[in-house]
């Protein structure tokens, strides 16, 4: 099994961003995705979590309302987006799939967002 | 501020053993949530070392081994390695009012 995110991303504030995390292997619907935020000021920060088999999604109250999880099963496709960007939301970005216990098993290598004027 | 805290850092020679504490409250660890704990290399993605409090995913050495007792965990490194430098980090769930998984800040882990 293998989560594999999409590359670097340089935006400005108030941009867009959808960034990407694809799973590998037919267990994509069988476990819930999580990603996680890690910046060196606030350390690992757990977003929110999504059932791929319904979108059940749940939001860590910090990042409700911030941004938008969401994930496409027909290309076992996870995403995390954004409206509009601020410059506190860099940061490397992970997805990671919840297993036993609802531990993060399998992590992507990591997507860097930086958001600068 | 984590509602996890941890030590900023341990050291210790190869061979011998170091430990880590996770300590939190009765709304997570305290509230029988389970603890696990992930190892990180400079550079990459953090790596599942410990799940369920004291249980080690397949390909884990068994010089790592977890504890939990009342609202504190530790997770114990025997046998310290060189490759063991990296930093550690300790997650439960919080069932208190904000209801969400959290991390410890962190703990770096110096071979000298």
């Amino acid at each position: 099994v293998q989560l594999v995110q999409s590359g670097a991303e340089l935006k400005k504030p108030g941009e867009s961003l959808r960034i990407s995390c694809k799973g590998s292997g037919r267990a994509f619907t069988s476990y819930w995705l999580a990603w996680v935020r890690q910046t060196p000021g606030k350390g690992l920060e757990w977003m929110g979590s999504i059932d791929p088999t319904d979108s059940d999604t749940k939001y860590s109250p910090t990042f409700r309302g911030q941004v938008t999880i969401s994930v496409d099963n027909s290309i076992t496709t996870a995403y995390l987006q954004w409206r509009s960007l601020k410059v506190s939301d860099s940061g490397i970005y992970y997805c990671a799939r919840m297993g036993n216990y609802y531990a993060l098993g399998v992590w992507g290598q990591g997507t860097t967002v930086t958001v600068s004027s | 501020q984590s509602v996890l805290t941890q030590p900023p850092s341990v050291s210790g020679a190869p061979g011998q053993r170091v430990s880590i504490s996770c300590t939190g409250s009765s709304t997570n660890i305290g509230a029988g949530n389970d603890v696990h704990w992930y190892q990180q290399h400079p550079g990459t993605a953090p790596k599942l070392l410990i799940y369920g409090n004291n249980i080690r995913p397949s390909g884990v050495p068994d010089r790592f081994s977890g504890s939990k007792s009342g609202t504190s965990a530790s997770l114990a490194i025997s046998g310290l390695q060189a490759e063991d430098e990296a930093d550690y980090y300790c997650q439960s769930y919080d069932s208190g009012l904000t209801r969400n998984h959290i991390f410890g800040p962190g703990t770096k882990v110096t071979v000298l």
